[in-house]
């Protein structure tokens, strides 16, 4: 069990830019969720996938946030056109099917200049 | 999913118990109480749950009032390393699967 990783740890671009994250859960987890986080606040949902469907978006989620998980292991999340409001901890967390208990990884922190 | 109250900030002594309470009026029958931490710079860490009997394990213990509109999740000799932001949730079992943080409780546990 090698936990949750996330890449990059930390991001930094221009307004307007596109950026992707990446996830790999823990291998036989079939759950895989995305958050954000702002200072001070707790994880806001963002979206989850069982295996490689997407099963629930957040309203909160704009048409500029796509994610993604091919072949149900790890996923993808893209931000297009970065607004200085995208800046956040955004976190992976993935869990097995029925255990609902979630596993985290350590974030990718985006600051968008 | 049901919400929680939970008190914004709380000191503990080192070696101390701390314990730390939420109240979830609205908790419905077949809604179990979760409790994670989040220590600075991290994702969060999941502590413990439970449905209505009280639960023990190597980091904690939770104890759900017998209506179940409340917990106290109690960490018997509190160390330095367990200063964090402690949220409590309730989330059932079927239909909608997200588990949804509110802002927790700050501990802060002094030497």
């Amino acid at each position: 069990d090698t936990g949750v990783s996330q890449d990059p740890r930390h991001k930094i671009t221009k307004r307007g830019q596109n950026v992707t994250f990446r996830c790999d859960p823990i291998s036989e987890h079939n759950r895989l969720y995305w958050y954000r986080q702002t200072l001070g606040q707790g994880p806001e949902f963002l979206t989850y996938f069982q295996n490689e469907a997407q099963l629930e978006k957040s309203r909160l989620l704009s048409d500029r946030f796509s994610a993604e998980r091919p072949k149900g292991s790890f996923s993808t999340l893209e931000i297009q056109r970065t607004e200085q409001g995208d800046s956040a901890m955004y976190l992976c967390a993935s869990s097995l099917v029925p255990n609902e208990k979630l596993f985290f990884g350590s974030g990718t922190q985006l600051s968008v200049l | 999913d049901a919400k929680t109250t939970q008190p914004t900030s709380m000191d503990c002594a080192e070696g101390r118990a701390a314990n730390l309470p939420c109240n979830h009026s609205t908790i419905s029958g077949n809604e179990y109480v979760y409790w994670y931490r989040q220590i600075h710079s991290q994702g969060p860490q999941y502590i413990i749950h439970g449905l209505k009997n009280n639960e023990t394990n190597e980091m904690a213990s939770l104890i759900i009032t017998e209506d179940r509109k409340s917990s106290t999740l109690i960490l018997p000799h509190a160390t330095l390393r367990d200063t964090a932001v402690y949220y409590c949730i309730v989330r059932g079992n079927t239909g909608g699967f997200k588990t949804i943080f509110g802002a927790g409780t700050r501990l802060f546990v002094k030497a």
